[in-house]
């Protein structure tokens, strides 16, 4: 089955720092990805998604993430951090089987820092 | 744009009530989810539609019940609360099909005490 692992909980930086938040993924059939984020006392909403094609993908709010097959890795990067994307960021693959069912990360809670 | 659309916001029930939680959308999409999330899990999908008249069990189902009413409309249904049901749930929707992105509502908090 798939699955996805972000390591740790909680990630702080400083504003205008670089953001990295590391996501590795399980499946047996290449894989759809995707980040979401969730702002306080909100639902999540799309940031990126990889399904083919281009291994580096552009979201909103000036992230990226780069699908690696060789280290099975899908992380997601920021350069220059900012206030507002204080938020939880979660990782997410599509399941097994042609499904449009989504199975999530833990998830990973980033502090922006002034 | 209203999206998906969910209520109550806020909900406390004592234990061994039962409620309902109504979920709506108005982009004529064919899937229909409810997620649980809670500290440290993530999302846990509880069950899904994958087009009106059809339901299926998602990865934490037992509990619960839902309905798919129609196109629009998906309710999840808690017969007799328990205090494991404490949590923020999460209606979704999508076009349906691989890959394709799933919308989420704002969510309701439901307390069970």
């Amino acid at each position: 089955a798939q699955s996805v692992t972000q390591l740790g909980s909680h990630v702080s930086v400083s504003e205008g720092a670089l953001v990295l938040l590391r996501c590795n993924y399980s499946s047996s059939v290449p894989p759809y990805l995707f980040w979401y984020v969730q702002y306080p006392n909100q639902g999540l909403q799309l940031l990126l998604k990889y399904t083919t094609g281009a291994t580096l993908v552009k979201g909103i709010n000036g992230f990226e993430a780069e699908f690696k097959k060789s280290e099975t890795s899908f992380h997601l990067t920021k350069p220059s951090a900012h206030m507002s994307d204080a938020a939880e960021y979660f990782c997410a693959v599509a399941s097994q089987g042609g499904s449009e069912k989504l199975v999530f990360g833990k998830g990973m809670k980033l502090t922006v820092n002034p | 744009n209203a999206g998906v659309t969910q209520t109550p916001k806020f909900q406390v029930l004592k234990t061994g009530q039962s409620m309902t939680l109504q979920c709506a959308q108005d982009m004529n999409h064919n899937s229909m989810y409810w997620y649980r999330q809670d500290p440290g899990m993530g999302l846990r999908l509880i069950y899904y539609s994958a087009s009106e008249g059809t339901t299926d069990k998602g990865e934490v189902p037992n509990g619960y019940n839902v309905s798919r009413l129609n196109k629009r409309e998906f309710s999840l249904r808690l017969e007799s609360a328990a205090p494991s049901q404490t949590s923020v749930y999460f209606c979704a929707s999508s076009e349906g099909g691989y890959g394709n992105t799933i919308y989420f509502g704002e969510g309701s908090w439901l307390t069970v005490v």
